[in-house]
């Protein structure tokens, strides 16, 4: 079964730093790009990141460019999100998709929820 | 970056009645276009890319059409399952925007 298991959400203060972790499973990881993307309370869905199936290539939304990286390891078929100099803005839902050069984000993990608060 | 702006924000419509979202894109993502459904507290599900082309397991009820700019997710006869939000989200560049989304809704 192809399968995302997001984890590494939490409460974070304002400025503080998390790292999300997706770990995949039931396909062959290193030949597909994979995206983070985020969903705030009652909003819609908000494309974060993406990196290619290497990890050479790498983009970020506006709003969490220079302070957001993403990475992988396609040895552990783990990819990676490393949030820093959080803001409130930034309380969300956070999802892992597959993101295949063609299709669409599928599957999709379930998601691992960041709170940013004081 | 390429702004899609889906269109009604809610649809209120009846089981069985025809239901037709739009989603139009501030330049042309040629056919690479996918479509989502997304339930109150579930995951969002693929079910249309490349414009037209239905996911996996999508019944044929859903259809896409449209190129460029302009695109249509269309329902044909609503089910009860399908009162559901769907976002449109482009694939032809990074960042991969999605669309503000349309309400389904029972009317």
């Amino acid at each position: 079964e192809v399968q995302l298991v997001e984890s590494g959400g939490g409460v974070v203060r304002p400025g503080g730093s998390l790292r999300l972790s997706c770990a995949a499973s039931g396909f062959t990881f290193h030949d597909y790009g994979m995206s983070w993307v985020r969903q705030a309370p009652g909003k819609g869905l908000e494309w974060v990141s993406g990196i290619n199936w290497s990890g050479e290539r790498t983009s970020y939304a506006d709003s969490v460019k220079g302070r957001f990286t993403i990475s992988r390891d396609n040895a552990k078929n783990s990819l990676y999100l490393q949030m820093k100099s959080v803001r409130d803005e930034d309380t969300a839902l956070y999802y892992c998709a597959r993101d295949p050069d063609s299709l669409g984000f599928d599957p999709w993990g379930q998601g691992t929820l960041v709170i940013v608060s004081s | 970056e390429i702004v899609l702006t889906q269109s009604p924000a809610t649809l209120s419509l009846s089981p069985g009645e025809r239901a037709t979202l739009s989603c139009r894109a501030s330049q042309s993502v040629s056919s690479s276009l996918a479509w989502y459904q997304q339930k109150p507290g579930q995951v969002p599900r693929l079910l249309i890319y490349d414009a037209s082309n239905r996911a996996t397991g999508i019944p044929a009820r859903f259809s896409g059409s449209g190129s460029g700019t302009d695109f249509t997710l269309t329902i044909s006869s609503l089910e009860p399952e399908d009162f559901a939000v769907y976002f449109c989200q482009q694939r032809t560049h990074w960042p991969r925007t999605f669309g503000g989304g349309t309400k389904v809704e029972i009317k």
